[in-house]
């Protein structure tokens, strides 16, 4: 059983383009999060999905980010755009609805 | 708000030692989880620890236990007989539960170095 599978591990954009982070779920999982972590920082929460729901946006930013989770297929979040400030590690993880939080190793992007 | 301190950014311990990494958080709710993770260089987050606060006893897994002090809001992470692998950043997290959504608040961490 695999666990949560992100990709790419590492992702550099130029300013101005987009990037899309996947992140495959532990199988039976079907809540994901994703967080975002800058240097020296802990994990932040961007966004709560289940199957084609998005249930708590709260830590997403309003503009550029969207996140999706269909009923088929890998949650995907999407950043347009990109700003040197966009560079950080971005995490999801899964649950199967009860505590048991998995992680993923969590996509490295870098805005040049 | 919500919120989880960790007052120590970096600590440091001999192999085979005992070490103790502080974190106190804020909130209103009156059962909860409280979650140790682990971040070795490869990035992964790693589940050391969970205690519910429901539970009185302290958590305990293998080296790894909690000392819980709910009305302090203090949970700090007591590491046994250290190994080298042991050396990676620390986050201490809480759950938060709030209308239909929970998440998971993180602190800042601690940076465990361990020493041969």
């Amino acid at each position: 059983n695999a666990g949560v599978m992100q990709n790419p591990r590492h992702l550099v954009r130029r300013r101005g383009q987009e990037a899309r982070l996947r992140c495959s779920p532990m199988k039976g999982h079907s809540h994901v999060y994703w967080y975002r972590q800058l240097p020296e920082e802990g994990l932040k929460f961007m966004v709560y999905l289940q199957k084609e729901n998005i249930i708590d946006e709260s830590g997403m930013p309003k503009e550029r980010f969207s996140a999706e989770f269909p009923k088929e297929g890998p949650s995907i979040l999407r950043i347009q755009q990109v700003v040197r400030g966009d560079s950080a590690a971005y995490f999801c993880a899964s649950s199967p609805g009860e505590l048991g939080y998995t992680f993923g190793s969590g996509t490295r992007l870098t805005v040049v | 708000a919500q919120t989880v301190t960790q007052s120590q950014p970096e600590m440091s311990v001999q192999e085979a030692e005992t070490v103790t990494l502080s974190c106190t958080y804020d909130t209103s709710e009156s059962d909860y989880y409280l979650f140790w993770y682990k971040q070795p260089p490869s990035r992964q987050m790693i589940l050391v620890i969970r205690q519910e606060a429901y539970k009185q006893q302290n958590a305990t897994e293998n080296r790894f236990s909690v000392n819980f002090q709910k009305a302090a809001k203090s949970f700090s992470l007591k590491i046994s007989d250290s190994q080298l692998g042991d050396a990676a950043m620390y986050f201490c997290a809480y759950r938060r539960s709030q209308g239909g959504s929970e998440k998971l608040v993180f602190g800042k961490g601690t940076k465990l170095t361990v020493n041969p």
